[in-house]
Formats: structure tokens, C-alpha cells, sequence
């Protein structure tokens, strides 16, 4: 079974085209987040999900949008696609136990889903 | 802002030889993670560094951490060829950031015969 799973893997799509990349995680994760890698490898987290709140929204344009149904999903929409919306995207789950920190914290990372907008 | 720093950003290893990936880090933080990502693939956790002084071994691959000089090491041992890979460093800025890792730009390991 995969643990953080997303689909689709390749979304090749218009500029100006609205899609969405789906995420799910069972290993039971109260957190899971949304990375972009550009195309030099950088990874930058954009959002993060606890329980289904928003608890980090980093500076990305209004056009994406997170939504989490409950703590095992975390699908990202992208309205108006533009030419550098192009990257890969990776959903990630954690557990983090209240405000400290559990021992083991590490992220999960799910496959990535490479977007290409023509 | 908290910055993360890897080099070399490039490393081209032979088999059977021994090297370091260095990870420097601008603001103060007690967690680094390694990560590795095969071509094409996802990221996969290879160590969590939780205090000062940490080291963790796990087969030929060896991290350490020390917060005093914001410096984690990845040290490779007698290295393979399926040790290929990118392998980057992330730090937590801790709190209630809830897993905000800021990750470094990567090293792209290629080991030869």
C-alpha cells in the first residue's frame, strides 16, 4: 500500500486551464502539506493542513487553492494555469503532536505529479 | 528568512571512495533532515537530526549535526554506485511552523566505476 499517494502523476494542460492534483495519505497523519520543486530541483513548501485547518499558506498567487476534506486528503486546485505554474508537485504528510514536537517528525513525501503547461 | 546551504552542489565520486556533503544553515534550529530523491522520483527520509552533537548511521551514509556552528555533514563511506542520487538537507525553523521545511538547493551525487 502507498503511504501518501497523488494522482495524476503527469497533467500536460493549456495555459489558462484549471485542473486539480489529488492527494491521499494513510498512515494516519494529522499534517500534510503541498511542496513545489522548479526545474533546478528547488523545493519550497506552499501550504500546510493540521485536521483539515490551514495552518501555513506561504506567498502563492490566489490562483491555488488547498482544500482538505478530512485529515487523509489534501487536493490542490490551480485556476487560470500559467507557463510557470510548470513544476513538480509534491503532497507530504507528517504527524506532529501538539505544539512541541514528536521525536520523529520526518515527512512523508507522496510521488509527485509533474505539471507541464503548454 | 532562514537560508540552507548545500555544497558541493555537484559531486562526481568514485566507487570505493570516501566524501562529505556539508549543509550549512543561517538561523538557529535543532531538527535537519536528509532526504534522498532518485531521478524522477520522490523524496525519500534518510535521517533526522533532533540535538546537538546527533549522529546517525544508516549503511555507508553518515549525518551529523551541530547547532553551534549551524552545520549538519553527510558523510559518505566507500560509496557505491546505487548511492547515486540528490540528496538534500531541510531544517525546521521549530515552534508551531508544523513541518515548514526549508530545504537546501541539493547535491547531485554520481558515483562511478
Amino acid at each position: 500500500d502507498t503511504a501518501v499517494s497523488q494522482t495524476p502523476k503527469y497533467l500536460v494542460t493549456q495555459m489558462g486551464n484549471d485542473k486539480s492534483i489529488k492527494c491521499e495519505q494513510n498512515l494516519g497523519h494529522d499534517t500534510m502539506y503541498w511542496y513545489k520543486q522548479d526545474s533546478k530541483k528547488f523545493l519550497k513548501i506552499m501550504f500546510s493542513y493540521n485536521n483539515k485547518e490551514l495552518i501555513i499558506n506561504e506567498t502563492v498567487p490566489n490562483r491555488f487553492s488547498p482544500k482538505s476534506p478530512d485529515k487523509a486528503h489534501l487536493n490542490l486546485h490551480i485556476n487560470s494555469l500559467e507557463l510557470g505554474d510548470s513544476a513538480v508537485y509534491f503532497c507530504a504528510s507528517s504527524q506532529v503532536k501538539g505544539i512541541g514536537w514528536a521525536t520523529n517528525e520526518k515527512l512523508f513525501f507522496g510521488s509527485g505529479t509533474q505539471l507541464s503547461v503548454l | 528568512e532562514l537560508k540552507v546551504e548545500q555544497n558541493p552542489l555537484f559531486l562526481s565520486m568514485q566507487e570505493g571512495k570516501n566524501y562529505t556533503i556539508y549543509c550549512n544553515y543561517s538561523t538557529t534550529s535543532d531538527r535537519l533532515y536528509w532526504y534522498r530523491q532518485d531521478p524522477g522520483k520522490s523524496l525519500e527520509s534518510l535521517f533526522v537530526l533532533l540535538s546537538n552533537g546527533a549522529v546517525k548511521q544508516e549503511g555507508r551514509l553518515m549525518a551529523s549535526l551541530d547547532t553551534k556552528a549551524r552545520l549538519s555533514t553527510l558523510h559518505i563511506t566507500a560509496a557505491v554506485h546505487d548511492l547515486s542520487a540528490t540528496y538534500f538537507c531541510a531544517v525546521n525553523a521549530g515552534g508551531t511552523s508544523y513541518g515548514k521545511l526549508t530545504f537546501g538547493q541539493g547535491t547531485i551525487l554520481t558515483v562511478h566505476p
